[in-house]
């Protein structure tokens, strides 16, 4: 089955620097990737997502980047704010439908004032 | 919108008890989702239903652990008999198939089996 490997588990940056979160996936008919951002005593919330046939989107300080042929990708964070700080999914989907995810195991972002 | 509801938000039991757990999914969504979150495991997906019909159960522990989906607004997952090992923050989520892949999650139910 999918496995997704996610680095590094813990990350530190200071506010205002770039932090960037990789992820490996094996199964490659996986065509969805989520990112999930988590913060303390909440649900993940959806933060940008791309699909198999784009190899990078951007939502203003926020882009993911995609290489179907490694097996991997990104997510890229500019200009790192406090809020920022959480923990951070990568996620890919296994199914025609896109539903049914499999998540890496987290990185704990925490962004230094 | 209300997002997606949850109930309860913390419960404790002792093993061996029957534990409910109940998920209200944002109006107009087809799909729901029962997620566990634990450290040594992180967040895995243990059923999903479409248009209130089970889907994949695959990752359903073992046969202590049910869900139900009796109408598009409802669904719980219930474990009987409860064990402390058991014990994890549970998600439910939903999303809708025509707009797209984005699953909203609720705050979770945290569970302690002591």
């Amino acid at each position: 089955g999918e496995n997704v490997e996610q680095h590094p588990s813990t990350l530190s940056v200071q506010e205002g620097d770039s932090a960037v979160i990789k992820c490996t996936y094996s199964d490659s008919a996986s065509n969805y990737f989520p990112w999930y951002k988590q913060e303390l005593g909440k649900g993940p919330q959806l933060i940008i997502d791309i699909r198999s046939n784009v190899g990078e989107k951007k939502d203003q300080r926020i882009a993911v980047t995609l290489n179907k042929t490694a097996k991997h990708f990104s997510l890229h964070i500019t200009e790192t704010q406090p809020e920022d700080s959480a923990v951070y999914f990568c996620a890919a989907s296994i199914d025609n439908y896109g539903q049914n995810f499999v998540f890496g195991p987290g990185t704990r972002l925490s962004v230094l004032p | 919108d209300a997002g997606v509801i949850q109930s309860p938000r913390h419960e404790v039991t002792e093993m061996g008890q029957e534990v409910t757990l109940r998920c209200k999914p944002i109006s107009g969504h087809d799909y729901l989702f029962w997620y566990r979150q634990t450290m040594m495991r992180g967040l895995e997906l243990l059923i999903y239903f479409n248009n209130n019909v089970p889907i994949d159960d695959s990752g359903m522990p073992e046969d202590r652990f049910s869900a139900k989906m009796p109408n598009a607004s409802f669904s719980t997952l219930k474990i009987q008999p409860s064990e402390p090992r058991d014990s994890a923050v549970y998600f439910c989520a939903s999303s809708s198939g025509l707009a797209g892949y984005e699953q909203y999650f609720g705050p979770g139910t945290r569970l302690t089996v002591t």
